[in-house]
């Protein structure tokens, strides 16, 4: 099964932007999802499809996708957006498989 | 409203069995591939076991497969997780969810149950 890459930890100042990266092969076949979760909660789906939000979702948080690595940008950074995010796609390998990001942790300064 | 709700987790010996359940309310399950992902406390998520909506095709990850099943009631609209030849490994929370399409987009999320597998 193929991976997908992200970087542990980003932080952010409150109001600025932040862009949090996820890479791996499948990501050049495959739409990307990205996820937010927050402490002893269940994981809340933020975009996908590579850059669709789902209703309820703030429009501050938007996807992208070039080549082997997608991102998933927050414009104006709140509080409330301290949480771990994951990315998740396709296997590569063609067959019905699912692989997950090792996940973000984003630090609202 | 659309709902997921789990149950079935607990304390189990190595080498025992257990079965998760995942009510669904608000939605017919079997019009949707389902999945379960798991998430040991601190550490990130891991995708482990996906069923189509005409129930033909499972997968597995690599690390349950051959030990772990996953299965579906129509009528009662719930989906199953039996794990069997649990392993310490295998504690975690195990969430069920509800595939977007998008290539395995899962827009739906339970709460969570917590498998514990210790002597």
């Amino acid at each position: 099964s193929s991976e997908l890459t992200q970087d542990p930890a980003v932080s952010v100042a409150l109001g600025q932007t932040v862009r949090i990266t996820c890479q791996g092969d499948s990501l050049r076949s495959w739409y990307v999802s990205w996820y937010q979760q927050k402490p002893g909660q269940a994981p809340v789906l933020v975009i996908y499809g590579k850059t669709n939000r789902p209703s309820g979702i703030p429009d501050r948080f938007s996807g992208s996708s070039s080549g082997n690595t997608a991102s998933l940008t927050i414009t104006g950074a709140q509080a409330e957006d301290e949480a771990d995010y994951y990315c998740n796609s396709r296997d590569s390998s063609g067959n019905q498989l699912v692989v997950f990001g090792g996940g973000t942790k984003l630090t609202v300064l | 409203e659309v709902q997921l709700v789990e149950s079935g987790g607990g304390l189990v010996q190595p080498g025992g069995s257990l079965r998760l359940s995942c009510a669904a309310s608000g939605f017919t399950l079997s019009s949707y591939w389902m999945h379960w992902v798991r998430q040991v406390p601190g550490k990130g998520l891991v995708w482990v076991s996906l069923m189509s909506s005409d129930g033909r095709t499972t997968t597995y990850a690599d690390s349950v497969e051959g030990r772990f099943t996953i299965s579906r009631d129509n009528a009662k609209n719930t989906l199953y997780l039996q794990m069997n030849s649990l392993r310490v490994e295998d504690t975690a929370v195990y969430y069920c969810g509800r595939d977007y399409g998008y290539d395995f987009a899962i827009d739906i999320w339970g709460q969570g149950t917590m498998v514990i597998v210790s002597s």
